[in-house]
């Protein structure tokens, strides 16, 4: 089974409409991000979780929302989906401490209409 | 503002070349570089990882170097193979993140 798992991994939605996207990990680790990957402009940084009750804006937090619901599970939510958040997204996750490296979800491909 | 670049932005090789992959970075206080290797429309999966003490880091055929005076790592591929074709990803590590440059697309062909 994998590590780091997203789900839904592929979703087509409608310009409005509320979308969640959801992480799951168990590796244990304390730290969760969500990013999003555009051709062009790579992977930027939208959110990331510390631990439970620590969370903190990325690059590009705005139109997104996120609910760290337990250590293992980080949710990213769109409360109103528009066209130029068709993305790529990706989950990843590392420990608090060294040697800090980042393992990456499968990602989830969103388009919105 | 950390700021990474690749470079090429794509290479095409035959199969057995050594090859090298460049990666720099504007701010050198950066707590690691990772590198990464992405297939088309599949996850990142992680190559090395070089912490801000260390100069390289070796993995099979793949070896990486950091040298963040100058702000530039490299990752050095030996022997390449038709397999290794994939895109690779450069991120440099900050405070518990990581800013990623746009990637070098690389095609081994036989």
């Amino acid at each position: 089974d994998a590590d780091v798992t997203q789900t839904p991994r592929n979703r087509i939605t409608k310009t409005g409409k509320r979308i969640m996207l959801e992480c799951s990990q168990t590796k244990g680790h304390d730290r969760m991000y969500w990013y999003r990957q555009d051709p062009g402009l790579g992977l930027r940084l939208i959110y990331y979780s510390f631990d439970v009750k620590d969370i903190n804006k990325g690059e590009i937090s705005d139109g997104y929302s996120v609910s760290r619901q337990a250590q293992a599970k980080f949710s990213l939510s769109l409360e109103s989906a528009i066209p130029n958040q068709t993305a790529l997204y990706f989950c990843a996750t590392s420990v608090g401490r060294f040697p800090n490296e980042q393992f990456f979800g499968p990602g989830t491909r969103l388009t919105v209409l | 503002k950390q700021e990474v670049t690749q470079i090429p932005a794509a290479l095409s090789v035959p199969e057995g070349e050594n090859l090298v992959l460049n990666c720099s970075f504007t701010d050198s206080a950066i707590y690691n570089l990772q590198w990464f290797r992405q297939d088309p429309g599949k996850g990142l999966t992680s190559l090395l990882l070089i912490q801000s003490s260390q100069r390289e880091q070796t993995s099979g055929r793949l070896n990486a170097s950091l040298d963040k005076s100058s702000g530039r790592s490299t990752l050095y591929i030996a022997a390449s193979q038709p397999g290794d074709s994939a895109t690779y990803l450069c991120a440099a590590g900050g405070y518990g993140k990581l800013t990623f440059g746009q990637g070098t697309i690389l095609t081994v062909h036989p």
